[in-house]
């Protein structure tokens, strides 16, 4: 079982509509990440949040908001959404110190009509 | 800028038979390097991980990967595969220092998807 937890396991939504990405873990770790994945695809970093601040921004589109209200949860806020953002969203946490990896979620499952 | 190469999209193997996935990174001061797992419609899960010390490294589920600084390979190993390795496999790499870490960009390679056949 993983010890990142992603709400919800599939979304579909419209162009138009808003929704959220619920990141949640109880490991004490300071930092989280929000990765897209696409299909046959590795990983791509989109936020980074350390000590619940916004450290790296990957140039991601203002469509997409995060959100880190404290140092357990990680939200990423959709708004007016294209088809390709369609994907995997991948959440990670990490306790920010050497010898520590980054520990995955199941990811929520993006469908953009 | 870091990068990781994995130079096979796609192996199959017998079940039974021995693996080698290949992997190389960028020249870096301080490589941290890291394989993880990926079922379908799954996370990424961690099989194993090198930051220092003895470069041959044992991970979960039986793999082992070797750290050669000389090649700058991390290639993941497993002597006899099973039917539930059948997975897509990263191998990843960070860049940073022990009084210094939270580099924080972990660089992912492309990925090799692994067949098992009976």
């Amino acid at each position: 079982d993983t010890e990142v937890t992603q709400t919800p396991k599939h979304l579909v939504m419209g162009m138009t509509n808003k929704k959220s990405l619920k990141c949640e873990q109880h490991m004490g770790h300071r930092a989280m990440y929000w990765y897209k994945q696409k299909a046959k695809k590795p990983p791509e970093l989109m936020f980074v949040y350390s000590y619940e601040k916004l450290s790296i921004n990957e140039s991601v589109p203002s469509r997409f908001s995060p959100e880190c209200p404290n140092s357990s949860l990680l939200n990423l806020h959709l708004h007016a959404l294209q088809p390709e953002d369609s994907a995997l969203y991948l959440c990670a946490s990490s306790l920010r110190q050497y010898n520590q990896p980054q520990h995955f979620g199941d990811g929520t499952r993006l469908s953009i009509l | 800028a870091q990068s990781v190469t994995q130079p096979d999209i796609h192996i199959t193997v017998s079940e039974g038979a021995s693996l080698e996935l290949r992997c190389n990174y960028s020249y870096g001061a301080t490589p941290y390097l890291f394989w993880y797992v990926q079922s379908p419609g799954q996370g990424l899960q961690l099989l194993l991980k090198y930051f220092s010390g003895d470069t041959l490294v044992q991970g979960i589920k039986g793999f082992e990967a070797e750290f050669k600084r000389s090649q700058s390979s991390f290639n993941l190993r497993k002597p006899s595969v099973h039917w539930s390795d059948a997975a897509e496999y990263f191998c990843a790499v960070e860049y940073g220092t022990i009084s210094n870490f939270g580099n924080e960009k972990l660089t992912f390679g492309t990925g090799t998807r692994l067949t098992i056949i009976p």
